[in-house]
């Protein structure tokens, strides 16, 4: 079955503080993996799309990669504006478009 | 561009009432789904649409819910008797092409009282 397992579920950050969140999955074949972030009563926001091990994006502060098992959402010297809950979703083989969706973590930014 | 649109943004009914959420796509958008978010149950998947077509209705959660798409635009999601549990964030998300990047709209949230 496939599933997504986020890391952490919440995370504190004073502002310019860099981390990592974590994203490990099991997929029958894996189509691709997707980043977004959600905003409170909003509805998720496209970040990143990666397709195969190795494969690396980058938008701003935000550096998203990925292995045969797992993803990193890297923020580097993050912001207040940088606060959200960010969601990993995978896209299997079955050809449906269906993403699995993980938990998401919850990012808090302090300044 | 205009984004995907979502109607209404907010839905209170009473348990047992229909009610119809909708959803407009982002224009020439082929592909459209449905998701469900709930408090602390993340984002569950409930139907494709590829054109007016929905080949596969597994993932809806019971025969009270149904969906369809017309014009290859426009989709309407339904819940006929609506129960307690029903309370969610609906969302809508619409691609390209089946299995391209999905572009999400703001959601219905649905109390059922």
């Amino acid at each position: 079955e496939d599933q997504v397992t986020q890391s952490p579920e919440a995370l504190r950050l004073q502002e310019g503080e860099s981390s990592s969140l974590n994203c490990s999955y099991t997929v029958s074949g894996l189509r691709g993996l997707f980043w977004y972030r959600q905003d409170p009563g909003k509805g998720p926001e496209f970040l990143f799309t990666l397709y195969s091990a190795g494969e690396e994006k980058e938008k701003e502060r935000l550096k998203a990669t990925l292995t045969k098992k797992e993803s990193f959402l890297h923020i580097t010297a993050p912001k207040p504006e940088d606060s959200a809950t960010y969601l990993c979703a995978v896209q299997g083989s079955s050809n449906t478009g269906k993403l699995i969706f993980g938990q998401g973590t919850t990012l808090q930014v302090k300044p | 561009g205009a984004g995907v649109s979502q109607s209404p943004s907010n839905k209170v009914t009473e348990k047992g009432k229909d009610v119809e959420l909708r959803c407009d796509p982002i224009s020439g958008h082929t592909a459209l789904y449905w998701y469900r978010q709930s408090l602390g149950q993340g984002l569950e998947f409930l139907i494709y649409f590829q054109g007016n077509s929905a080949p596969d209705k597994s993932g809806l959660p019971s025969d009270r819910f149904s969906a369809e798409r017309t014009g290859g635009s426009v989709s309407t999601l339904t819940i006929q008797r609506t129960q307690q549990e029903d309370s969610a964030v609906y969302l809508c998300a619409s691609s390209p092409r089946l299995a391209d990047t999905q572009y999400f709209g703001p959601g219905t949230r649905l109390t059922v009282l």
